[in-house]
């Protein structure tokens, strides 16, 4: 069963320590995706990737990077964390031709 | 641009009583139409994929219908453990992988 994990699953940090939360399948879907969820806002897509060093931006991704070396990893970067990243992430990995995509368990993320 | 709009934006049932959820959408060239479930703090969890108008999908009580402008996820006798925000998403033809997000129904069923 293909399965996404997501590390850390809850952190809370101060504006401008960078962090990374760390994104990793268990198998060797090409295409992973980074999404954050407000309150109102809904789920909305940061990066995404479509194979190995090959990613692109989404509709928020001011703030964020992201890098793809191996397939299995999908780690996202906040070089400055502010408060206005505070939110619940969660990476995801689309399955082959089915365009169904698979989401972990997500990332809770506080900046004070 | 792609836009996905979830109604209601909540709902309340007694356990049994069935009812229907629904998603409009405006997308150019429609890749597919994907219904998830999401329970408090937790990641979305995959439902249904619909390609084409027409197409049904059912899954125990749940049953996924799709139109050219609109989906419905019909609840049909719920139970208290059906309760959870469902949220509707699309992809387009353009934006391979790109899924664009309703702002969800949230479903309390109540015994």
């Amino acid at each position: 069963e293909a399965q996404v994990t997501q590390n850390p699953r809850y952190l809370i940090t101060v504006t401008g320590k960078k962090l990374t939360v760390t994104c990793s399948q268990n198998m060797n879907h090409e295409y992973m995706s980074w999404y954050r969820q407000d309150p109102g806002l809904g789920l909305r897509q940061i990066y995404y990737s479509m194979n190995v060093e090959v990613t692109d931006k989404g509709d928020v991704p001011e703030g964020y990077k992201v890098s793809r070396k191996e397939k299995r990893n999908f780690p996202l970067i906040l070089e400055s964390p502010s408060p206005n990243q505070t939110s619940l992430y969660f990476c995801a990995f689309q399955s082959g031709g089915n365009y169904e995509q698979y989401f972990g368990p997500g990332t809770r993320l506080t900046v004070t | 641009e792609d836009q996905v709009t979830q109604s209601p934006e909540a709902l309340r049932l007694q356990e049994g009583e069935s009812s229907s959820l629904n998603c409009s959408y405006t997308v150019s060239g429609l890749r597919g139409l994907f219904w998830y479930r999401q329970d408090p703090g937790k990641g979305p969890e995959f439902l249904f994929t619909l390609y084409s108008a027409g197409e049904e999908k059912e899954k125990e009580r749940l049953k996924a219908t799709l139109t050219k402008k609109e989906s419905f996820l019909h609840i049909t006798a719920p139970k208290p453990e059906d309760s959870a925000t469902y949220l509707c998403a699309v992809q387009a033809g353009g934006s391979w992988g790109k899924l664009q997000f309703g702002a969800g129904t949230q479903v309390v069923v109540t015994p």
